[in-house]
């Protein structure tokens, strides 16, 4: 059992360029979640998937951030015309999707975006 | 606004004593609060979690103490370690599985 795989584990792009990250959740799990975390604001949701489908982008910024989960074993992460204030960790986690809110997330380890 | 608040950034006790983590949260919606645990490089891991109907969670040297009234709870972490030294994170849900997370409290124990 692998765990939840992100790649790749750093990027360092330039400003205005596009970031694509990806995440492979764990398998059997339906659900797969998207956060970023910084010094400043912590753990910050950003989108969740249900058994593929878009279910709660309410943390995405509405411009530049966009996710996909095209299949059952990946999800990106797709950041356009990457700003300096987009650097962070972003993490992907994965759950069983047993139903409530006691399913247990399992995270990756994250990706550093280095947006100079 | 922050939802859920850890009152501390950091905090340093010596190894065999017992720290303790705070948290507070406004939502009276939440009614599952999980803790996680991450260590530098990796990335957050459930360490131990209690739901809203009761008061007391433990699991070996880790106890959750939970006031639904006031609208706080604390991980106590008894016979502190060095390898427990991470960042601790409360985290709060809704009957959803939206998890709303606290800043985090880095803790170091010291040998």
């Amino acid at each position: 059992n692998a765990g939840v795989i992100q790649t790749p584990r750093h990027k360092v792009t330039g400003k205005g360029q596009e970031a694509t990250l990806w995440c492979e959740p764990i398998s059997g799990h339906s659900a797969v979640f998207w956060y970023r975390q910084t010094i400043v604001q912590g753990l910050e949701f950003l989108t969740y998937f249900r058994n593929q489908a878009p279910i709660d982008d309410s943390g995405m910024p509405k411009e530049r951030f966009s996710a996909q989960m095209p299949n059952q074993s990946h999800s990106t992460l797709k950041i356009q015309s990457t700003q300096p204030q987009d650097s962070a960790v972003y993490l992907c986690a994965s759950s069983p999707g047993l139903g409530g809110n006691q399913d247990t997330q399992y995270f990756g380890p994250g990706t550093r975006l280095l947006v100079l | 606004q922050q939802q859920v608040r850890q009152s501390s950034q950091s905090l340093t006790v010596w190894e065999g004593e017992t720290a303790i983590l705070n948290c507070s949260y406004e939502n009276s919606a939440f009614d599952y609060f999980p803790w996680y645990q991450q260590f530098p490089g990796e990335g957050p891991a459930l360490l131990i979690a209690i739901r809203s109907v009761s008061d007391k969670k433990e699991d070996g040297r880790f106890t959750i103490f939970f006031n639904k009234r006031e609208k706080n709870l604390s991980l106590h972490i008894k016979d502190s370690q060095p390898g427990d030294s991470a960042t601790y994170f409360c985290a709060a849900s809704p009957n959803t599985n939206k998890v709303v997370f606290g800043t985090g409290t880095r803790l170091q124990v010291l040998p």
